[in-house]
């Protein structure tokens, strides 16, 4: 079975630009969570989405947005960049909400560089 | 607000050597803890998770963790180590309450094995 796919693997972009990533989750998985991880951190939670509903959102600017489409993948948005939002951007799937009998399953992640 | 604290943001050891990388948490609910690997330019794997089963939990690659209430910890061991062992490993909690299972991270422990 196919894991958690992410594309683009890596992107360049320019201050102020706009980015969108892609995230298939794993086949039968409900639920997609986004999660920044900057150089030298552990990753930080952005949104999870769950049967196409917005279920938690964590402490990132209106810049950044998501939505989860009826295949259960899943767009992540960000306006205007900042040098700041360098990062690895990564994708998890799970099957539910559950918080311990449910493992959550990561992409490999998309690399963003703001120049 | 539910936290996990690594104590030691890199580690050596000898091929062969016991690995031990620490994770203390902080939680007032009874938590669920995880550890995950990263591997240079890849995504996020999961070690081993402790749910309240068992105190001692055992994982992939010879990896295991102990749970211990009274010290707060959640240490990982591995009795002998391999060098493809060398990567990053995260300790995580499971958020308490609200309407996500979204993990919080610490951050980070770079593992180095020496020949």
């Amino acid at each position: 079975d196919a894991g958690v796919t992410q594309s683009p693997t890596h992107l360049i972009k320019t201050r102020g630009q706009h980015v969108t990533l892609r995230c298939s989750p794993i086949s039968g998985h409900k639920s997609v969570s986004w999660y920044q991880q900057v150089l030298g951190q552990g990753p930080q939670f952005i949104f999870q989405y769950y049967e196409k509903e917005e279920r938690g959102r964590g402490n990132f600017p209106d810049r950044f947005s998501a939505r989860q489409f009826p295949n259960y993948s899943s767009e992540l948005n960000v306006n205007a960049l900042l040098l700041g939002d360098s990062a690895l951007y990564l994708c998890a799937s799970s099957k539910s909400l559950s918080r311990g009998n449910t493992e959550a399953f990561f992409g490999q992640g998309t690399r963003l560089t703001v120049v | 607000a539910q936290s996990v604290t690594q104590l030691g943001s890199h580690v050596s050891v000898s091929e062969g050597a016991l690995v031990l990388l620490r994770c203390n948490y902080s939680s007032s609910v009874p938590p669920y803890l995880f550890w995950y690997v990263q591997y240079p330019n890849q995504g996020l794997q999961l070690l081993l998770k402790y749910t309240s089963a068992a105190t001692l939990v055992k994982g992939i690659n010879g990896f295991e963790a102990e749970f211990k209430k009274s010290e707060t910890s959640f240490h990982l061991t591995k009795p002998s180590a391999h060098m493809s062992d060398a990567a990053e490993y995260f300790c995580a909690v499971s958020e308490e309450g609200g309407a996500t299972n979204k993990l919080i991270f610490g951050t980070g422990t770079l593992l180095a094995v020496q020949p």
